[in-house]
Order: structure tokens, then sequence, then C-alpha cells
């Protein structure tokens, strides 16, 4: 089993949309959770970081833990074509190794 | 301008050589990492350093060499005992590495073909 668990999709829905993205991890070690969003053929670059439960916003993008379910949530409102990309989900505690996901690509439709 | 470049972006190896890939920082970070990325299996470690001449091998280091002698350079090689090197190479860096407002951030990757 792997630690972290991510439906890699494809995603798409129309514009405007509201997106959930969804994670789910084993070790119960990883205490810092982050979203990458990677366009094609670019580098990630960081979206969310939360440490505790809870949520975390920022513009249109909210970032969920859920400690005691192991599972961590993006949410994008008003979707927009430019958010088509792939989404990561990453974590880690304990080993300070970042342990990625597989990664969901999105696509949003004007 | 400050962030991570890599050098190239496209590289082709023939079957048997060595090549070596590029990744600089002017981000003044402590911490630099080397991941593989292939489609559908997300991002693996394959080596970081923490620190000028020190690096531990990550969860696929076999095949890969690396070398810190400068802190804002970490380059790749990736040798001719790799197996299969056709993948994306990303290259990252961090500030404080372990603690609890270290984040990751990312070069533009270099796209590796073996023909």
């Amino acid at each position: 089993q792997k630690e972290v668990e991510q439906d890699p999709g494809p995603l798409s829905v129309p514009e405007g949309a509201i997106v959930s993205l969804n994670c789910t991890y084993s070790n119960s070690a990883f205490q810092y959770f982050m979203w990458y969003r990677q366009y094609s053929r670019k580098g990630p670059e960081l979206l969310m970081y939360t440490y505790s439960s809870g949520n975390k916003e920022d513009g249109r993008f909210t970032a969920q833990v859920d400690k005691s379910s192991k599972y961590i949530s993006l949410f994008i409102r008003d979707s927009q074509p430019s958010d088509s990309a792939t989404y990561l989900c990453a974590m880690y505690g304990g080993a300070q190794k970042l342990v990625f996901g597989q990664g969901t690509r999105l696509t949003i439709n004007p | 301008d400050g962030g991570i470049t890599q050098s190239p972006k496209y590289l082709f190896r023939k079957e048997g050589q060595n090549v070596t890939l590029s990744c600089e920082q002017n981000l003044n970070h402590d911490a630099m990492y080397w991941y593989r990325q292939d489609p559908g299996q997300g991002l693996r470690l394959i080596y970081y350093s923490q620190i000028v001449n020190d690096f531990q091998k990550g969860d696929i280091a076999e095949g890969y060499s690396v070398s810190r002698e400068k802190k804002e350079s970490f380059p790749l090689t990736v040798t001719s005992a790799q197996k299969n090197p056709t993948a994306f190479y990303l290259c990252a860096s961090s500030r404080s590495p372990g603690t609890s407002t270290d984040t990751q951030y990312f070069g533009p990757g270099t796209r590796l073909t073996v023909l």
C-alpha cells in the first residue's frame, strides 16, 4: 500500500464549477501538508501549505485537513480554464522526506 | 530574479552514455533535492543534500550520482547503469529542512529521452 493515495483522474469539469481534489494517507506521523499545481511540462509550484486539522483559505482555494481520517482535500471555487493542470498533494513528518501523491490531472472546460 | 534553474530543458542520450543535468539556485537555500517524475507515478526522490559536501540517497538512487561542492549547485549524473532513464527530472530546494515551516520550491525540469 502506498503511503499517499491520490486519484490520478483525469477530472473534467465545466468552467465555474466547484472542484474537489483529495488524498488519503496511511502514515500518522505526517503533520505538514501541501498542494502543488503543475502545468504541462513545467515544475510544480506551491499552492497551499497547512499544518493543523481544519480549513485554510486563499482566494478561490481552500485546503482542508482531517487528521483523524487521514484525509486531505483541496477545493477550487469558481473554477477557471487557467486552473487546468495536474494537482499534487504532498506531506511529511518524522522522516523529513516529502512524500507525493500521484497527482490528479484536472481540465476546466470553457 | 531569484529562483531555481535547470539545464538543459531537453536532453537526448544514447544507450551506454552518462549525462549530467544541471541545477542552480540563488535562493540561499541549504537543502537541494532531485526527483524523477514518470506518468502516473508522481514524484520519486533520487538524492537530497541538506548541506554542502553531504548528500543522502533517496528512494530510487540506483544508477544516479550527485555532488554538492557549492551551496547553489547540485548536479545530477544519470549513469549507464540506470536501466530506464527516460523521464522528467525535477530539482528542488528548501530553506530549513525538517522544520515546521519548510517548503520545497521546484525548478522548471529537464526532460531526458534515451534514444
